[in-house]
């Protein structure tokens, strides 16, 4: 069975430009989260998905970030414009409703210079 | 609102020998625990999991955890280290069924020979 699938794996862009990733989950898997990484620190809670609805974004920056999960399958983290402070690491991760598991996806390093 | 810590940011132990990351966690009802460990550059691997029943919880890789309630501590065991076992540990708290973790700072092991 495939696991979660980011890509891509690295990105390099100057600030203000927009950046997008992209998440594809455990097949089955309800529940979709993006998750962000700061260097030497745990992961913190961007976005939750239930199926296609977005069902805790209260730490996603709207102002610049934005995320969809069309169809309730993949999703896609935008930025726009990226800032310095945005350079981290950004990780998917799903899991079937009540199990408590998540699976995580390799991340996407964003460096912004 | 939950909270993990992870007082030890750096830990070395010598190859073969016992091993023990702390972790305290705040939360105000039963709490869901995990550990996960992430490897330079990958992402977060579940270790093991507590959600009810017996305190003392097995893991995979031959790790081990054990809840105490009255220290608000899960603690993570292994009774002999490896090598391979240098990588990043992070403790998380869960509430929605496990859902939603919040995760410590992460402690990062580093073994030698």
């Amino acid at each position: 069975e495939a696991g979660v699938v980011q890509s891509p794996r690295y990105k390099i862009i100057e600030k203000k430009q927009p950046v997008a990733f992209w998440c594809n989950p455990i097949s089955g898997h309800n529940t979709l989260y993006w998750y962000l990484q700061n260097l030497g620190q745990g992961p913190e809670l961007l976005i939750r998905y239930e199926n296609e609805e977005a069902v805790d974004d209260s730490q996603l920056p709207k102002d610049r970030f934005s995320a969809e999960r069309l169809k309730g399958v993949d999703s896609t983290l935008k930025i726009q414009p990226a800032e310095l402070g945005d350079s981290a690491v950004y990780l998917c991760a799903s899991s079937l409703r009540r199990t408590g598991e998540l699976f995580f996806g390799e991340g996407s390093r964003l460096t912004v210079l | 609102a939950q909270s993990v810590t992870q007082p030890d940011i750096h830990i070395t132990v010598s190859e073969g020998a016992s091993l023990e990351l702390r972790c305290n966690y705040s939360y105000g009802a039963t709490p869901y625990l995990f550990w996960y460990v992430q490897s330079p550059g990958q992402g977060l691997q579940l270790l093991l999991k507590y959600f009810s029943g017996d305190t003392l919880v097995q893991g995979i890789k031959g790790f081990e955890a054990e809840f105490k309630r009255s220290q608000s501590s899960f603690n993570l065991r292994k009774p002999s280290v490896h090598w391979s076992d240098a990588a990043e540990y992070f403790c998380a708290v869960g509430h929605n069924a496990g859902n939603m973790l919040t995760f410590g700072g992460g402690t990062r092991l580093m073994v030698k020979p």
